[in-house]
């Protein structure tokens, strides 16, 4: 079948720290990998994505390369900030026919201290 | 933006009441869904629409009906609600490979709906 698995949370992190949440995945067939965030109070906004193996998503100054050999795409920042608070979630869309629905993870909660 | 719009944002109600959530997109996009949102699972798909009067089951569609007379809204309906079914729901609406963000889903602000 098709899933997601993404690190457990919740994270706490300081200020200016390194970023990493990890994100593995299992499809049927050949997906495109997003990762969404969750801000306070909000819905879900479209952060980064990638649609074949080797792409690097990038944007806000978050990254993840889509790893076809070890089924990943983990996200990275090289410093935080309080504003990137938030739950992040990892999702995949397969891309044929049909509902074209994402898979999603269980979402990780990231809280960055000043 | 995406201009989906949800109502209401908040409700609470009491087992076995039936309820009527709203999602309204003002781009005629094709595609529209309803998922739920709960700690430890992520969101997961209830029902989709590929067009007026098209609609077809989710993951998790047991104890939901939806219905979408015009393009611009797809109703989720709870035909008797169960505490089960407390959760925040969200509309997303997916972007068509003519328009800038193709193929893209973009979601609505959520309904915490409360069941008690």
């Amino acid at each position: 079948g098709n899933s997601v698995t993404q690190m457990e949370g919740p994270v706490t992190l300081s200020e200016e720290a390194f970023l990493t949440i990890n994100c593995t995945y299992t499809a049927t067939g050949y997906p495109s990998l997003f990762w969404y965030v969750q801000y306070p109070g909000e819905g879900l906004q479209l952060l980064l994505k990638a649609t074949k193996a080797d792409d690097k998503g990038s944007n806000k100054g978050f990254e993840a390369t889509y790893r076809k050999e070890t089924t990943s795409f983990h996200l990275e920042k090289g410093s935080v900030q309080v504003s990137d608070s938030a739950v992040y979630f990892c999702a995949l869309k397969l891309d044929e026919a049909g509902a074209n629905n994402l898979f999603f993870g269980t979402g990780t909660r990231l809280t960055v201290i000043p | 933006d995406a201009g989906i719009t949800q109502s209401p944002r908040h409700k609470v109600t009491e087992t076995g009441t039936p309820v009527t959530l709203r999602c309204h997109q003002t781009e005629n996009h094709r595609y529209m869904y309803w998922y739920r949102q709960d700690p430890g699972h992520g969101l997961r798909l209830i029902h989709y629409s590929y067009g007026v009067k098209d609609t077809d089951k989710g993951e998790v569609s047991d104890g939901y009906s939806v219905s979408r007379s015009k393009t611009e809204d797809f109703l989720l309906t709870l035909e008797s609600a169960t505490s089960s079914q407390t959760s925040v729901y969200f509309c997303a609406i997916r972007r068509g490979l003519g328009t800038s963000g193709r193929g893209e889903q973009f979601f609505g602000p959520g309904t915490r709906l409360t069941v008690l």
